[in-house]
């Protein structure tokens, strides 16, 4: 398997724009998180999905933030409008139940 | 909510030395997980502890799980340039979701 999967791995966008990002978990994995990293708050969980469905949401930050997973192979976070306090590096990372996180690579969020 | 606290928030050693994180959470947890990040990359697994009292060893790595369930160590001995990076603790509330503490972050003075 080639592991958690993230796409774009960089964006710059300006503020107000719509921005995707978007997860492909590794095979067979039930559990799915989106987390946003900054210096100022570490690693923040955003949102987690067991067998595509939401479990909690209470990390994401306001409702410009959501979260959808469609499949067991597809997952996206979309912020719309972004905002400049919204740059910050997003991880996907999945896993089986109680089990170690694999994390993607990671989307760099850039907003002017 | 459920808090995991690290410390400390960073450290400087000289290469050779040893280190220690130190994680404490606000509630019993049922297992613990470390996890390192490389500078630029993303959070790796390294171990998951799960019984009260646990010691295990990963080459230099030593981590310790307590007995009441509530904290957890890692400690690295005699220190090389590879082991720079973030070390996080990370444990599971009741309802699954996976807590990260804040991290330390090692940076090895040549």
């Amino acid at each position: 398997d080639a592991g958690v999967i993230q796409s774009p791995r960089h964006e710059v966008t300006e503020m107000g724009q719509e921005v995707t990002l978007r997860c492909k978990p590794i095979s067979g994995h039930d559990y799915l998180f989106w987390y946003r990293q900054t210096m100022m708050r570490g690693l923040e969980l955003l949102i987690y999905f067991n067998n595509n469905v939401p479990i909690d949401d209470s990390g994401m930050p306001e409702d410009r933030f959501s979260a959808k997973m469609p499949n067991a192979s597809f997952s996206t976070l979309k912020i719309q409008p972004s905002e400049p306090r919204d740059s910050a590096v997003y991880f996907c990372a999945s896993s089986f139940i109680t089990g170690e996180l694999f994390f993607g690579e990671g989307s760099r969020l850039t907003v002017l | 909510g459920q808090q995991v606290m690290q410390i400390p928030q960073y450290q400087h050693v000289q290469e050779g030395e040893d280190f220690t994180t130190y994680c404490n959470s606000s509630t019993t947890l049922s297992n613990i997980q470390w996890y390192k990040q490389r500078p630029g990359g993303h959070p790796v697994f390294l171990i998951q502890l799960v019984k009260s009292g646990e010691v295990k060893k990963q080459k230099r790595l030593t981590f310790q799980f307590g007995e009441a369930k509530k904290n957890s160590s890692l400690h690295i001995t005699a220190t090389q340039t590879t082991d720079v990076g973030t070390y996080f603790c990370a444990g599971p509330s009741r309802d699954d979701k996976i807590i990260f503490g804040k991290g330390t972050r090692l940076h090895i003075l040549p």
